[in-house]
């Protein structure tokens, strides 16, 4: 069963950063948190991942809360293309299925 | 980077026909692949996960003997829908994950492009 909690939907003027949170309280010591996004119609693309350290990549950003309890994920300057549903997701990486939650439905405003 | 395919990417047949649609992971090989279903406007839902050479493994509410899946090599697996009705019109999604998971490529499972199946 999904262990997220994002809020249904955002919006972000396009060229301003996107911050999109992630509620996981019931994450374990083990387990990762993920982001994907989905285009309309489209299979879902990974954005980024962490366990416990903030990490950056060339899509975003990911900042983690010390207790791990929640997350951001971070676009920073979001262009009309990252409008898609983003979906944040603990996984326990030794072991294999993803659920997926409700997601954030992001759209960027011209 | 890591490429998954599908095929066909849509299908319209009748009520009660049989639709097989194909989940190839091109430059990896994918011990575990997994199926999802999306209905319009809802998350991605697990349906399957298919181990290569083995049966697959259904989530709870997912009729094996309806979605019948194939993982005949590591790099395909096959999801067919026997009897189709038009409560089954959905988006199916597959993802396969990389067996060599650890070569820090950062992630680990690909998802494809959906398949888009409509059941008149």
């Amino acid at each position: 069963d999904a262990k997220t909690t994002q809020p249904p939907s955002m919006d972000c003027a396009e060229g301003r950063a996107a911050n999109l949170p992630c509620n996981h309280s019931t994450i374990s010591g083990n387990e990762y948190v993920y982001w994907y996004r989905q285009i309309h119609s489209q299979g879902p693309q990974y954005i980024i991942h962490g366990l416990k350290n903030n990490e950056t990549n060339e899509m975003a950003s990911l900042i983690i809360t010390e207790d791990r309890k929640s997350s951001t994920l971070i676009l920073p300057h979001a262009t009309l293309r990252d409008t898609a549903v983003y979906y944040c997701i603990v996984f326990y990486r030794m072991g294999n299925q993803f659920y997926f939650g409700t997601g954030t439905s992001l759209t960027v405003i011209p | 980077g890591a490429v998954v395919s599908q095929h066909p990417s849509w299908v319209i047949c009748k009520s009660g026909t049989s639709v097989k649609i194909e989940c190839r992971s091109l430059d990896f090989q994918a011990t575990t692949m997994f199926w999802y279903r999306q209905f319009p406007k809802q998350s991605l839902m697990l349906m399957a996960t298919s181990n290569e050479g083995s049966k697959a493994t259904y989530e709870q509410g997912v009729e094996k003997d309806k979605f019948l899946i194939n993982h005949a090599s590591l790099t395909l697996s096959t999801l067919t829908v026997t009897s189709a009705h038009p409560e089954d019109s959905s988006f199916y999604i597959c993802s396969a994950r990389d067996a060599t998971w650890t070569s820090g490529r950062g992630n680990e499972q690909f998802f494809g492009p959906g398949t888009r199946l409509t059941v008149l």
